[in-house]
């Protein structure tokens, strides 16, 4: 069974710090990997997705991910955090069919 | 273009009574997927629905959960005799197709489940 994981579920920094998120995916994951974001009360919104075309794939809101293979690795990075980017973060994989896997999220906390 | 609509959004109920999700898609999104989110864990997948379809239900709990896409109207995930422990977000997810190239996943604003 594949699996997700997200290392640190609380993460702090600095606004206008670097913002670096951690996921893993199991090894027989198919390469369909997604980020989601999750401001409070809120469901999810789809921050970007790799499906294989590009290692570094650009998402909204100016985040981005980087699929690497050897380290069964695709890591959300901002350059720059905003007061804005205070949320939940999931990372997701897709399963054969329709099913999604997702972590158990990262709460991104911004200090001004 | 509504996005997806799930109501109500806060539902208490004691335990012992019924609890009923809904769950409207987006406007010609046929694929309907329910996912429950424990406090402090991500979504766990219960359902996949096609209308009158149920196309994958293997996270569902085996008692006292059931789905139903009709042909008419919106999903429904429905909780009989509900306990301390389904106190949960409940999200509903819409697609407009379930085969070929992955398409995007659109979330609903979730049910905030309470069970007194």
């Amino acid at each position: 069974a594949q699996s997700v994981t997200q290392l640190g579920s609380h993460v702090s920094v600095s606004e206008g710090a670097l913002v670096l998120l951690r996921c893993n995916y199991s090894s027989s994951v198919p390469p369909y990997l997604f980020w989601y974001v999750q401001y409070p009360n809120q469901g999810l919104q789809l921050l970007l997705k790799y499906t294989s075309a590009a290692t570094l794939v650009k998402g909204i809101n100016g985040f981005e991910a980087e699929f690497k293979k050897s380290e069964t690795s695709f890591h959300l990075t901002k350059p720059s955090a905003h007061m804005s980017d205070a949320a939940e973060y999931f990372c997701a994989a897709r399963k054969s069919g329709q099913k999604v896997t997702f972590g158990t999220g990262t709460k991104l906390q911004v200090i001004p | 273009n509504a996005g997806v609509m799930q109501n109500p959004r806060h539902l208490v109920r004691r335990r012992g009574q019924e609890a009923r999700l809904r769950c409207s898609p987006m406007k010609g999104h046929s694929h309907v997927y329910w996912y429950r989110q424990l406090p402090e864990e991500g979504l766990k997948f219960m359902v996949y629905l096609q209308k009158e379809n149920i196309i994958d239900e293997s996270g569902m709990p085996k008692e006292r959960f059931s789905a139903e896409f009709p042909k008419e109207g919106p999903s429904i995930l429905r909780i009989q005799q509900v306990v301390r422990g389904d106190s949960a977000a409940y999200f509903c997810a819409s697609a407009s197709t379930g085969t070929g190239e992955w398409v995007e996943q659109y979330f609903g604003p979730g049910t905030r489940l309470t069970v007194t």
